[in-house]
């Protein structure tokens, strides 16, 4: 069975732009988690979508938003990209929300120049 | 808010020796998971071993055990004869078992310890 995966593997982007990252699950997993891991550090918590509505946020800025589709696949959308959202984006699905096992994708790498 | 705490950035071992990687946190919960996950240079995280809180059993996976010390909120990670493909940077994380509130599943990750493996 496939694992999770994202796409892109890398991204360039410029400041202020605007990115989309996505990510499909793991065939059966119905909730997918997003992270962000700044280089050198532990991935932080932005997002968690089960049936296409959020469960849990972190804190982040509204320029970060999220959407899962009937599929359960889910992307993250950035606005008004700073340098410093310029990170490894890590998605991870589970079965459902809460206390299920999280499963993580190879995650994007997104830098802001 | 709980927080992990990993106060060692970087642990070395010789190839077959034994190593102990150290995680300490900080929560007012008293019912949540504790995991250990492994993320090689590929970058993709692996799931290494879990911990129950309610469990006062140490979890074992293979070669690899903790050691839960509830109290102390302390759980360290022990690598029983290293291979070279332990190689990795090792994070501490933690989750709640409460349902609800806007953290509902959010794992709260240490900061890493890289562990080098020499042959």
């Amino acid at each position: 069975d496939a694992g999770v995966t994202q796409s892109p593997t890398h991204l360039i982007k410029t400041r202020g732009q605007h990115v989309t990252l996505r990510c499909s699950p793991i065939s059966g997993h119905k909730s997918v988690s997003w992270y962000q891991q700044v280089l050198g550090q532990g991935p932080q918590f932005i997002f968690q979508y089960y049936e296409k509505e959020e469960r849990g946020r972190g804190n982040f800025p509204d320029r970060f938003s999220a959407r899962q589709f009937p599929n359960y696949s889910s992307e993250l959308n950035v606005n008004a990209l700073l340098l410093g959202d310029s990170a490894l984006y890590l998605c991870a699905s589970s079965l459902g929300p809460g206390q299920y096992e999280q499963y993580f994708g190879p995650g994007t790498r997104l830098t802001v120049t | 808010a709980q927080t992990v705490t990993q106060s060692q950035p970087e642990m070395s071992v010789q190839e077959a020796e034994t190593v102990t990687l150290s995680c300490t946190y900080d929560t007012s919960e008293s019912d949540y998971y504790l995991f250990w996950y492994k993320q090689p240079p590929s970058r993709q995280m692996i799931l290494v071993i879990r911990q129950e809180a309610y469990k006062q059993q140490n979890a074992t996976e293979n070669r690899f055990s903790v050691n839960f010390q509830k109290a102390a909120k302390s759980f360290s990670l022990k690598i029983s004869d290293s291979q070279l493909g332990d190689a990795a940077m090792y994070f501490c994380a933690y989750r709640s078992a409460g349902a609800g509130g806007t953290s509902y599943g959010k794992l709260t990750f240490g900061q890493g310890t890289i562990l080098t493996v020499h042959p």
